[in-house]
């Protein structure tokens, strides 16, 4: 089984400022690691995504993170924050080889950018 | 075409209607996934169908019915609801087997039971 704590359940921040919003992961087995989005009223959208290689992974908007196996943490950041990055951010966990992406999620971080 | 798409967007239903939320794909996905999100809550998996059949029930109540007539198609049968199955109910598919990586989700279905 798989669990993912999410540190922050809010993080605000002033527009252009950097942001991180913290992840960590425990699981007896190797995981993919993902964060998704979600804007309010809408799915969830995939914003990156660590499989394998390097522990550095850029996503789309400007997100990028960190995984680090050492810390089982997986912390996502971007440098400067725009008004339209206000949403529900999602860490999530996958077990690697299962056949299936059914998906662990952490409980989620509101980040709520303000001018 | 990445796209995973729900209808209907917004479902109001008493608790002695039937209704059936749909999800389409068409990225040859063989897995497709049912989640359940209440408000201010992470998604929690459903079900799993893999090659249109059932592959994973997370106990959900026999209320809430699947059913996967095609590879592309995914329905969610409701029969019975109660107030508290309100949520957004989200569909997922992804590809099965040693090519799994990720999951892409549709924009869900606000249901609301009254």
């Amino acid at each position: 089984a798989q669990s993912v704590t999410q540190l922050d359940s809010q993080v605000p921040v002033f527009e252009e400022a950097p942001v991180e919003l913290r992840c960590n992961y425990s699981s007896s087995v190797s995981v993919y690691l993902f964060w998704y989005v979600q804007y309010p009223n809408q799915g969830l959208q995939l914003l990156l995504k660590y499989l394998s290689g390097s522990t550095l992974v850029k996503g789309i908007n400007g997100f990028e993170a960190e995984f680090n196996k050492s810390q089982t943490s997986f912390h996502l950041r971007k440098p400067s924050v725009h008004i339209s990055d206000t949403a529900e951010y999602f860490c999530a966990v996958s077990e690697k080889g299962s056949g299936y992406s059914t998906l662990t999620f952490g409980k989620g971080t509101m980040l709520l950018v303000s001018p | 075409d990445t796209e995973v798409t729900q209808t209907p967007k917004h479902l109001v239903m008493g608790m002695t209607n039937k209704k059936s939320l749909k999800c389409e794909q068409h990225m040859g996905h063989r897995a497709m996934y049912w989640y359940k999100q209440k408000a201010k809550k992470p998604p929690e998996l459903m079900f799993v169908y893999s090659y249109e059949k059932l592959s994973i029930n997370e106990s959900v109540p026999s209320r809430f019915s699947p059913e996967c007539p095609n590879s592309s198609l995914l329905n969610l049968h409701l029969h019975a609801l109660q107030p508290e199955d309100s949520a957004l109910y989200l569909c997922a598919s992804s590809q099965e087997g040693a090519r799994n990586t990720e999951a892409f989700f549709g924009q869900g279905t606000r249901l609301t039971v009254v």
